[in-house]
């Protein structure tokens, strides 16, 4: 069992769809990143989350410490938000990360 | 500073050739990381370096492989003699503070190698 999985792996929306993407980590960790890559592109960090809740336009990102959970919605998706969506964990007091296999979003128009 | 820089974006080899990657960190960024991403997967710790320093190598990390950072600036990854098991996205990320889990990193755009 991997330490970071997300679900789904998949997902395909109509433009408009309110989307959200889980994360469960078995791991302690200093913080959580939502991250987004697009089709041979890098990384781009979306948010960084160690309690609560953020807002970042259309997006939101909570987590749930007790529970480790995390979430991130997109309201009112956009074909342009299509790309895979990454959930990194930094455990406590190191300097790695570890990833989720990601959630492959396709938001059709 | 335009963030982290990887060079080449592509890189196609035949199977045994060398290749040798680049990667140019945010200019105060003291903490340099080599994460290797195949298909369908997350990317996976290869290496890093705090300075000039490699500190931590992922049993990932065959002797085929060799990271340097030589002035603790720019980092290369040097793959010897590659497999088509090779072919991924390799990653560059760099960070400041001391426990960079906390404040996060900054991504390259990472330098695709595909081995035919």
């Amino acid at each position: 069992k991997n330490e970071v999985e997300q679900s789904p792996q998949n997902l395909t929306a109509q433009e408009g769809e309110f989307i959200t993407i889980n994360c469960s980590y078995s791991v302690g960790i200093s913080a959580l990143h939502w991250l987004q890559q697009h089709p041979g592109g890098g990384i781009v960090s979306l948010f960084m989350l160690s309690s609560g809740k953020k807002k970042h336009g259309r997006l939101i990102a909570t987590i749930n410490i007790q529970e480790k959970h995390s979430s991130l919605h997109i309201t009112a998706s956009h074909p342009r938000d299509s790309a895979v969506y990454i959930c990194a964990v930094g455990t406590s007091g190191t300097y790695k990360y570890i990833f989720g296999t990601g959630t492959r979003l396709k938001v059709l128009a | 500073d335009t963030g982290v820089s990887q060079n080449p974006r592509h890189k196609i080899t035949k199977r045994g050739q060398n290749v040798t990657f680049r990667c140019d960190p945010i200019s105060e960024h003291n903490r340099l990381y080599w994460y290797r991403q195949t298909l369908g997967q997350g990317p996976e710790f290869l290496t890093y370096f705090q300075n000039e320093a490699q500190l931590e190598k992922s049993r990932l990390l065959s002797d085929r492989f060799s990271a340097e950072r030589p002035k603790g600036s720019f980092s290369t990854l040097e793959i010897q003699r590659t497999e088509q098991g090779d072919s991924a996205m390799y990653l560059c990320a760099s960070s400041l503070r001391q426990h960079p889990a906390n404040y996060g990193y900054t991504f390259g755009s990472g330098t695709r190698l595909t081995v035919v």
